[in-house]
């Protein structure tokens, strides 16, 4: 099975600043046929159900804000928040689906500094 | 709009079973593959299962060790979990979710809790 980690745990931040959390997969989730990773990133606030916020690593849900974007390939990936809000408070999780068995990281705890 | 309603969740006793529902409405749900995602109270997300949109092909978690079971009626929209063997460590939110058609989870349900205790 691929195994996902994410760091860090948790991470506070200043309102307005930039937030970056990281993902690893222990094999790539590049497919090569295609030339794109199996890679999703979800937010959940406390109470709700996760919230589909990139796919393909890099490509953004309709609707999600601007200023989430995500980048990386291979095995690394990143979820970049440029400007935190207040409604950012949540925890994320970065998911593969490359293949048929899927899985998700085990989170990070975003909070305001 | 498409809206997914879990239900069947409870209180059940270690080594019962347990059947839980997805109705699904606001798309074609035959067109799409579908999922179980489970919660543990205070714990990250861990996928449970997915059944391809005509039920011909369905993968597990291999955590769950053929204790559960993923079906569906298209016919009804809805989707299926039989747990089997329940275990304290099955406590959890139990969430359906809409597979984009890529593989990841474009909506999901509000959840159905489930609590495995004597």
């Amino acid at each position: 099975d691929i195994v996902m980690t994410q760091s860090p745990d948790s991470l506070a931040v200043s309102l307005g600043e930039r937030a970056t959390i990281n993902c690893k997969s222990s094999q790539s989730l590049l497919y090569s046929s295609n030339n794109k990773n199996y890679l999703a990133w979800y937010q959940q606030k406390p109470g709700q159900p996760p919230k589909l916020l990139i796919y393909w690593a890099s490509t953004r849900e309709s609707g999600v804000p601007d200023r989430f974007s995500g980048s990386g390939s291979g095995t690394d990936f990143t979820l970049t928040i440029s400007s935190l809000q207040a409604e950012d408070v949540a925890v994320y999780y970065c998911q593969q689906y490359y293949g048929t068995l899927f899985t998700f990281g085990p989170g990070t705890k975003v909070d305001i500094k | 709009q498409v809206q997914l309603v879990e239900s069947g969740g409870g209180v059940v006793q270690p080594g019962k079973s347990l059947i839980l529902s997805c109705a699904a409405s606001g798309f074609t749900f035959s067109n799409y593959a579908m999922h179980w995602v489970r919660q543990a109270p205070g714990k990250g997300l861990e996928w449970v299962a997915v059944i391809w949109y005509d039920g011909n092909n369905k993968y597990y978690a291999d955590s769950l060790k053929g204790r559960f079971t993923i079906s569906r009626d298209n016919s009804k929209n809805t989707l299926y979990l039989q747990m089997n063997s329940l275990r304290a460590e099955d406590t959890a939110v139990y969430y359906c979710a809409k597979d984009y058609g890529t593989g990841c989870l474009d909506y999901w349900g509000q959840g159905t809790l489930v609590t495995v205790s004597s």
